[in-house]
């Protein structure tokens, strides 16, 4: 059964680093999205991105946050800047469509010191 | 601004029990609502999705309800299992494509 991957499981780094996570989203889809869940916390929408273009961003994803869709496969969510609360676990989703089940990766922790 | 509240926080039962989630959520303009489960530190696995036009949707012991106009919906878990012991999520999706996640109750189904 076709599923999100993400790249990579774990990542730690140091805070006012950039650091760049992968998603590989179920191949015939056509939505994608990112979300994070602070520990403890919900989750949270970050961004959704159709047609090569942003189509909805959150408070959240100011401009320290990018994202691109650099091939026909991968889906990278970019932090310039990391700062300590950006520490959680990131989230990437797609659909075929827009009204369809939305289907999750398995997650990157990020962890800022 | 929508708002998706799930209850109880947590939930012990023992094996066999059937039992019953809830979610509720402020704004009835929604396009659909879909049920997670998400085990400890792993992704979200989607269990069932209902449209705004539909009442219910039934996965093996699974059923989902959704009531639009009072802005609620209920998981029915039949015969609970010890492998059922996660955290269950439910969201809803309303004009734009985010969904809008509810906190989550916690299963713990005892042997």
């Amino acid at each position: 059964e076709p599923e999100v991957t993400q790249t990579p499981s774990h990542q730690v780094t140091q805070m006012g680093q950039e650091v760049i996570l992968r998603c590989v989203p179920i191949s015939n889809h056509l939505y994608f999205y990112w979300y994070r869940q602070i520990l403890g916390q919900k989750v949270e929408f970050l961004v959704s991105f159709y047609n090569n273009e942003i189509s909805e961003k959150s408070e959240i994803f100011d401009d320290q946050f990018s994202v691109e869709r650099p091939d026909g496969s991968n889906f990278t969510l970019k932090i310039r800047s990391t700062k300590l609360e950006d520490s959680a676990m990131y989230f990437c989703a797609s659909s075929e469509q827009s009204r369809d089940t939305q289907y999750f990766g398995p997650g990157t922790r990020l962890t800022v010191l | 601004k929508q708002e998706v509240t799930q209850i109880p926080a947590a939930l012990s039962v023992p094996e066999g029990e059937n039992l019953v989630l809830n979610c509720s959520f402020t704004d009835s303009a929604i396009y659909n609502l879909q049920w997670f489960r998400q085990d400890p530190g792993k992704g979200l696995t989607s269990l069932l999705l209902i449209q705004s036009s539909q009442r219910e949707q039934t996965s093996g012991r699974l059923n989902a309800s959704l009531d639009k106009s009072s802005g609620r919906s209920t998981l029915y878990i039949a015969a609970s299992q010890p492998g059922d012991s996660a955290t269950y999520l439910c969201a809803v999706k309303g004009n734009t494509g985010k969904l809008i996640f509810g906190q989550g109750t916690t299963l713990q189904v005892k042997p």
